[in-house]
């Protein structure tokens, strides 16, 4: 029953590493987000896809690049991990485009960089 | 398991109106609770939160209180605006580490 899945939950890894977060919605939706949560709680877009293709793509390093195999998945790959990537990532799926739409989120991935 | 619910909107009112935003949550502990806005084109921010029963967030004219007793954080503001129309999330986290996200309502407010 799950509508927005993410994995893994928790993610911890060193320095200089590549991961990858995958994200996955069964609700049909057909826009889906990857936000950043920063220390003090707050959401910054990251990217957005919009039947799989590229709609938002805020100022992030080019070392995190998104992957949209479907409609129903977005995959974050993040390159040469930093301390600073250290946040919570939550994915998030819409259906349409373009004003207010309720987002759906997934639980989180917290991700420790040492 | 942890869940959270909000009112269905959407809601539309005129500029000045008194704004209520239903949220009920459930919860196996005691969690921090959150409203987020999300303004057009944009992600979601940060509106106010509170950590623990009767604890009241309020930011830019916008209250919740946490009632553990009715596992309710209800959002209001008394003179709502033009700009405070958006999309607005409540949310729980237990641990910090996992957030519940409600479904958004969103609000018009019309001059």
């Amino acid at each position: 029953d799950t509508a927005v899945s993410q994995t893994p939950k928790y993610l911890v890894t060193q320095m200089g590493n590549d991961k990858s977060i995958k994200c996955e919605q069964n609700l049909g939706h057909d826009t889906m987000y990857w936000y950043k949560q920063d220390s003090k709680k707050f959401l910054k877009i990251m990217f957005s896809y919009n039947n799989k293709e590229l709609i938002i793509n805020e100022t992030v390093p080019n070392r995190f690049s998104p992957k949209s195999p479907d409609k129903a998945h977005l995959n974050l790959h993040i390159n040469s991990l930093e301390l600073g990537d250290s946040a919570v990532y939550f994915c998030a799926s819409s259906q349409g485009w373009g004003g207010p739409t309720k987002q759906y989120f997934g639980p989180g991935t917290r991700l420790t960089v040492t | 398991g942890d869940s959270v619910t909000q009112m269905e909107g959407p809601v539309t009112l005129s500029e000045e109106a008194f704004l209520t935003i239903n949220c009920t949550y459930t919860a196996t502990g005691y969690p921090s609770l959150f409203w987020y806005v999300q303004y057009p084109g944009e992600g979601l921010q940060l509106l106010l939160k509170a950590t623990k029963a009767d604890d009241k967030g309020s930011n830019k004219g916008f209250e919740a209180t946490y009632r553990k007793e009715t596992t309710s954080f209800h959002l209001e503001k008394g003179s709502v605006q033009v700009s405070d129309s958006a999309v607005y999330f409540c949310a729980l986290s237990e641990s910090g580490n996992q957030f519940y996200f409600g479904t958004g309502t969103s609000l018009t407010v019309i001059p």
